[in-house]
């Protein structure tokens, strides 16, 4: 069966310091990937997406970037990270062609 | 732009009360159509979908939703809620041409007393 995997669980950065989260889909190939972030009060916002290695696209222009360098890795980075940058960050995958989506237990950054 | 209203956001019931949590989005055309709840600690999952067919639609846990193209609109119930039913709700869809990306709610907490 297909599992989805996020590392850390829990991060707290300073302002100004890098990131990176990992997500990592077990059980599939050439899944499509997508980065949500949850903020405080608000719904799940798309941040990018992936249907192949190398290939992204961004929804949302920001601090943020996303690189794939394998089928089934998926990872979000910042070079400077800013105090807005704090919320939830969900990794999910679907099937190339389908149209549900699964999410990983996320990521809960805080940026002090 | 796309988007897609919960209107509520924080629902209390007691056990055995029914529910209905709405959910409108924006923009017609084909829709797929979706409710995912996230447990106190636990993933987001999917209770339930829709893509075509009965616009009645059953999930997970006694949960189902009603799809009314005229409305926009897919909202959750149901018949009786249980204490486990706490969690946070989110609805979302998706467009027929646009690769899976999702719309969300803002989402509703909801909390059950026993």
């Amino acid at each position: 069966s297909q599992t989805i995997h996020q590392w850390p669980a829990t991060l707290v950065q300073p302002v100004g310091s890098p990131l990176s989260l990992e997500c990592t889909v077990e059980g599939t190939s050439n899944p499509n990937l997508y980065w949500y972030r949850q903020a405080a009060g608000r719904g799940l916002q798309l941040l990018f997406y992936s249907v192949g290695i190398g290939q992204i696209s961004s929804e949302v222009p920001q601090n943020l970037s996303a690189s794939r360098p394998q089928d089934r890795q998926f990872i979000l980075s910042s070079k400077k990270l800013l105090l807005s940058d704090s919320g939830f960050y969900l990794c999910a995958w679907n099937p190339s062609g389908r149209k549900t989506q699964y999410f990983g237990p996320g990521t809960r950054l805080l940026v002090l | 732009a796309q988007s897609v209203s919960q209107h509520n956001h924080h629902v209390i019931l007691s056990e055995a009360a029914s529910l209905e949590l709405g959910c409108n989005y924006s923009y017609g055309g084909t829709v797929n159509l979706f409710w995912y709840v996230q447990y106190p600690g636990q993933h987001l999952q999917l209770l339930l979908k829709y893509f075509s067919g009965d616009p009645l639609v059953k999930g997970i846990k006694g949960f189902e939703a009603e799809f009314i193209k005229s409305k926009f609109s897919f909202n959750l119930r149901k018949p009786s809620v249980q204490w486990s039913d706490t969690a946070e709700y989110f609805c979302a869809v998706s467009y027929g041409s646009t690769l899976g990306r999702l719309y969300f709610g803002r989402g509703t907490q909801l909390t059950v007393w026993p």
